[in-house]
């Protein structure tokens, strides 16, 4: 069974400055592997997604995430962070087939940017 | 094209009551999800739908029912209510077709207190 490991529960960054947030995953072929955002009391939003292809992916509102099959990784970045962006960043991984919606959560990173 | 729509939005009951959670997807998918969100544990499956007619446990099924009433509906039932249920619950329904172009589409959620 895949699995996925945030390992940092808590990150805290100047508005301005560069943003990483870790993702590894466990899972025997390639994965797909996505990251979500979600605000206070409210529902998910996809920022991004990797299926095949070129592994520097870029989404919404300025990240880009990198796969990493050496590392098992796929790690989220944004060059320089917004107050917006403050909120709970999840990593995901799904499997292929009938089943790729059957998705499995890392246990999020809460980002809290100062002014 | 509301998406994914989920009743009700809050709710709390007394331990041992029972309840329906109810989620409707309007945009012709064949599989839905239901995902609870704890705080630092993620989300995690607790029954999806491949397809109308078809229910599968997921990670976390104890406690919980499921019915897929047709092709939109899927809902989630608690038949007699934990302190351990007090979560937020998602509705979910992937995107289906090309894997490049999936997407897995959230509901609003349900908070349920158990008390």
């Amino acid at each position: 069974a895949q699995s996925v490991t945030q390992p940092d529960i808590h990150i805290t960054v100047s508005e301005g400055a560069s943003l990483e947030l870790r993702c590894n995953y466990s899972y025997g072929a390639t994965p797909y592997l996505f990251w979500y955002v979600q605000s206070p009391g409210q529902g998910l939003q996809l920022l991004l997604k990797y299926f095949s292809g070129d592994t520097l992916v870029q989404g919404i509102k300025g990240f880009e995430a990198e796969f990493k099959r050496s590392q098992s990784s796929f790690n989220l970045r944004k060059p320089s962070v917004h107050w917006s962006d403050a909120a709970e960043y999840f990593c995901a991984v799904g499997v292929g087939g009938t089943s790729y919606g059957k998705l499995t959560f890392g246990q999020g990173t809460i980002l809290t940017v100062h002014p | 094209n509301a998406g994914v729509t989920q009743t009700p939005k809050f709710q709390v009951l007394k331990t041992g009551q029972s309840m329906t959670l109810q989620c409707a997807q309007d945009m012709n998918h064949n599989s839905m999800y239901w995902y609870r969100q704890d705080p630092g544990m993620g989300l995690r499956l607790i029954y999806y739908s491949a397809s109308e007619g078809t229910t599968d446990k997921g990670e976390v099924p104890n406690g919980y029912n499921v019915s897929r009433l047709n092709k939109r509906e899927f809902s989630l039932r608690l038949e007699s209510a934990a302190p351990s249920q007090t979560s937020v619950y998602f509705c979910a329904s992937p995107g289906q077709g090309d894997p490049s172009s999936y997407e897995q589409y959230f509901g609003p959620g349900t908070r349920l207190t158990v008390t």
